[in-house]
């Protein structure tokens, strides 16, 4: 089982919908969470961290459920520049070996 | 507004080159790592510095090798360069504390024949 699961999609959906990824991952004792943005042939930068109470920024919201062991992106009024692959961010106890998921495809269309 | 400096951006290599690729960060960050991304397969860590002067083996080190030369560079070797290291090789610093999120530069594409 890999640490860290992703649905790989693709999600395909129109512009202005909302659509969710979940993420789960094996290690009870990871600490961090992330979710970060992909594109094409770009490099992973920080879309927003992931806490226990959930937390907001515009359009995204995240959540953790450390019962369950996974963590979830809602992205409403979905944009065309959404576009891209969503890659859920894991750092286990020890605070340095990141894991990182395969990531989940959104395209978003008008 | 640099961030992380990747050089070179690609290289093409022939089986037992050896090359380094180069990585500078201007955040004054403590820590530094290096990933490969090939596809569906996620980023892989290969080596990581928490700090300078210190560095550790990430998932898959085997055929690097790493220096932390001095607080802003961490460069990766490949000793005898092999087909099955053709990836993307993307450099991570982050702050002092663990736990931090990573800034990424943007990449070096490498293909080895």
């Amino acid at each position: 089982r890999k640490e860290v699961e992703q649905d790989p999609g693709p999600f395909n959906v129109p512009e202005g919908a909302t659509v969710a990824f979940n993420c789960t991952y094996s290690n009870s004792a990871s600490q961090s969470f992330f979710w970060y943005r992909q594109d094409c042939r770009k490099e992973p930068k920080l879309l927003m961290s992931v806490y226990s109470s959930g937390n907001e920024d515009g359009r995204f919201t995240a959540q953790l459920n450390r019962a369950s062991q996974y963590i979830s992106l809602l992205i409403r009024d979905s944009k065309l520049s959404d576009s891209a692959t969503y890659l859920c961010v894991v750092i286990p106890t020890g605070g340095f070996k990141t894991i990182f998921g395969a990531g989940t495809r959104l395209f978003v269309k008008a | 507004n640099a961030g992380v400096t990747q050089t070179p951006k690609f290289q093409v290599l022939k089986t037992g080159q050896s090359m380094t690729l180069q990585c500078a960060q201007d955040m004054n960050h403590n820590s530094m790592y290096w990933y490969r991304q090939d596809p569906g397969m996620g980023l892989r860590l290969i080596y990581y510095s928490a700090s300078e002067g210190t560095t550790d083996k990430g998932e898959v080190p085997n055929g690097y090798n790493v220096s932390r030369l001095n607080k802003r560079e961490f460069s990766l070797r490949l000793e005898s360069a092999a087909p099955s290291q053709t990836s993307v090789y993307f450099c991570a610093s982050s702050e002092s504390s663990q736990y931090q999120p990573q800034h990424f530069g943007d990449g070096t594409r490498l293909s080895i024949l």
